[in-house]
């Protein structure tokens, strides 16, 4: 069965300091991945998916991530994060283009100005 | 393209009571999503509908729970005999070619 695990239940940073959001996913076959962000009362916004070919995907609001395979990861990045980056972020995971998300727990990002 | 609505944002209603959540996705895309989130978790699965025809449901969804898309339009999830557990937020999403848009969601709280 697919999972996804993010060890980091929060995660602080300062403004304009740079940002790694760590995520693992547990699937037989190559996966589907996303990031997605929740911020409070809007819905779920997409931030980047990965599907197939280069390993190295880039997204909306500067955000890029990295698949790999040798270490089931889909880590998400940015260079400088801003005030407005603080939200939940969820990693995820589906088995094909059709197929319903399975979502990690989130990590809730702050922003220390 | 305005998005994907879901109607109502908030709900509070007593133990026992039936609810029912409409979600009108993007114009256009055949595929509609229903999620559960509560507190603290991510979004889970409950079932999707291809048009108007349902092909998956989560074990997530008892007999208490049904899901509609008449014409493979609009949907609506129903909840009967609401139970406190039953308090989440119920998520939406629709599908073009590859990628899911979620609405904002209903707010169910069950006293």
């Amino acid at each position: 069965a697919q999972s996804v695990t993010q060890p980091d239940i929060h995660i602080t940073v300062s403004e304009g300091a740079s940002l790694e959001l760590r995520c693992n996913y547990s699937y037989g076959a190559t996966p589907y991945l996303f990031w997605y962000v929740q911020s409070p009362g809007q819905g779920l916004q997409l931030l980047l998916k990965y599907f197939s070919g280069d390993t190295l995907v880039q997204g909306i609001k500067g955000f890029e991530a990295e698949f790999k395979r040798s270490q089931s990861s889909f880590n998400l990045r940015k260079p400088s994060v801003h005030w407005s980056d603080a939200a939940e972020y969820f990693c995820a995971v589906a088995s094909n283009r059709d197929d319903k998300i399975i979502f990690g727990k989130g990590t809730r990002l702050h922003i220390l100005p | 393209d305005t998005g994907v609505s879901q109607n109502p944002r908030h709900k509070i209603t007593k133990r026992g009571q039936n609810v029912t959540f409409r979600c009108d996705p993007i114009s256009e895309h055949n595929r509609l999503y229903w999620y559960r989130q509560t507190l603290g978790q991510g979004p889970e699965f409950l079932t999707y509908f291809q048009n108007e025809a349902q092909l998956e449901k989560s074990r997530l969804l008892s007999d208490r729970f049904s899901a509609e898309r008449p014409k493979g339009s609009f949907s609506t999830l129903e909840i009967q005999r609401t139970e406190q557990g039953d308090s989440a937020m119920y998520l939406c999403a629709s599908k073009n070619m590859e990628t899911q848009y979620f609405g904002p969601g209903t707010r169910l709280l069950v006293l």
